[in-house]
Order: structure tokens, then sequence, then C-alpha cells
């Protein structure tokens, strides 16, 4: 099993502030990492595919990056619609899917 | 687009079926999974079923009390479960395949499940 390890758990920041999300994978998965974006009470959102690839409708602000076993998802200048908890998802080795444990970005 | 249904309160060792019901897109042609959240965790996967419905896969936490089936001449996919136990209590997902296998690109809204006594 492929486990991911996301840091920091929590983020605190301003909004307009830079946010560096980081997804460290137990064996190397190629660039098949997902970034999704949780707010309270609602589904996930897909951001981030296969490393790099902006899902449909994500602001530009949002990118993402690595391969191998490190990955980073980067918010160039934080909204306050940002602010939410962000999981990393692997799909190369599968079953089972896993996922990482969550970055919350909350409010300085 | 995915509605679930289904989700409630059930006793420890009895059986629940959940339901997500799709439209807006071609429905038999996409896998399709379940994810679940326990209350203040984070996401886990549950199980997923291709689009004929000739493969089903399960996470081990699982396996061998749930299944998955879908009818795609109804647009729908089930989550069938039985054995539940506290640890099964989590707000239900079900998600569509984006094509790529294994990444989800739409969402139901979840149906909450809690087993207890």
């Amino acid at each position: 099993e492929v486990v991911l390890t996301q840091s920091p758990a929590t983020l605190s920041l301003s909004p307009g502030e830079r946010a560096t999300l980081s997804c460290r994978a137990s064996q190397s998965i190629s660039r098949f990492l997902a970034w999704y974006q949780q707010k309270p009470g609602q589904a996930p959102r897909l951001l981030i595919y296969d490393a790099s690839e902006r899902a449909a409708d994500i602001p530009a602000r949002f990118s993402g990056s690595g391969s191998g076993t490190e990955f980073t998802l980067t918010i160039t200048s934080l909204e306050p619609e940002d602010f939410a908890v962000y999981y990393c998802q692997q799909r190369t080795y599968w079953p089972p899917l896993t996922f990482g444990g969550g970055t919350k970005v909350e409010i300085k | 687009h995915l509605l679930e249904s289904g989700g409630g309160l059930v006793q420890p060792g009895g059986s629940l079926t959940l339901s997500c019901g799709a439209s807006g897109f071609t429905f038999s042609q996409d896998a399709m999974t379940w994810v679940r959240q326990a209350p203040g965790q984070g996401l886990e996967w549950v199980s997923s079923i291709s689009a004929t419905g000739g493969s089903t896969y399960y996470a081990d936490s699982v396996k061998g009390r749930f299944t998955i089936s879908r009818d795609n001449f109804k647009n729908t996919f089930y989550l069938h479960m039985t054995s539940l136990s506290a640890e099964d209590t989590a707000i239900y997902y079900c998600a569509k395949d984006s094509g790529r296998w294994g990444d989800f690109d739409y969402w139901g809204q979840g149906t909450l499940v809690t087993v207890s006594s």
C-alpha cells in the first residue's frame, strides 16, 4: 500500500499570502497524483491531476508540481475562499487507492 | 450530477444499501467509486466498479462485508453494506472516475451512515 504523508497538518496564513503544501509518497508513484480541496460540509473538489494538470474551472493561482515521491501544491495568493482542507491522492498502485491525511489551510 | 441516498441510523451488525443516481454524463462509460469520511477524519477509499460492472475492487476494511454494483439502465450504482460496526460510521460519497482510472472529477454531496445501538 502506498502511504501518502502530507505536511504540514495545519498552515496558518493571511489572504494574499502564498501557500505551499507537501505530499510525500512511501514509494515512487510517477506523476499519478491528484489534489482535492474540501470545505466544511462539502464534498471534495478535484483541483489538480497527474501532479500538475489543473482540472476544469480551477483558477490559475493553483498549481502542482513533483514526481516520484515528492509533490507540492502551491496557491500563489490566497483568496478567502481558499481556506479549506487539501488532500492528495495516488492512483498508481491500487487497490487500495490512498489519500493523504490532509492539510488544513486556516486564516491567521 | 450525483445524488446519494439510503444513509441513516443502523444498529451494529445490521445492513444498509446506499444508492447513487447519476445524470449529466454517459454513466455506462465511467467507472464509479465510493469514498467515506468518518466524523472529523480524512478521506478513505471504499470500493470501485468498472464501467461495465465486470470488475470490482474493495478496501481491506470492507472486503467480504460490502458489495458494490451498478445498473447502467437506471444510471445508478449501489453499495450494499452488511455486518456494520461503529467503525463504518461516516459520510459516504459517490464519485465519478475522470476516465484516467483512479481520480475523481465529480462527487455527490454525501450520505451519512451512523452505526449505533
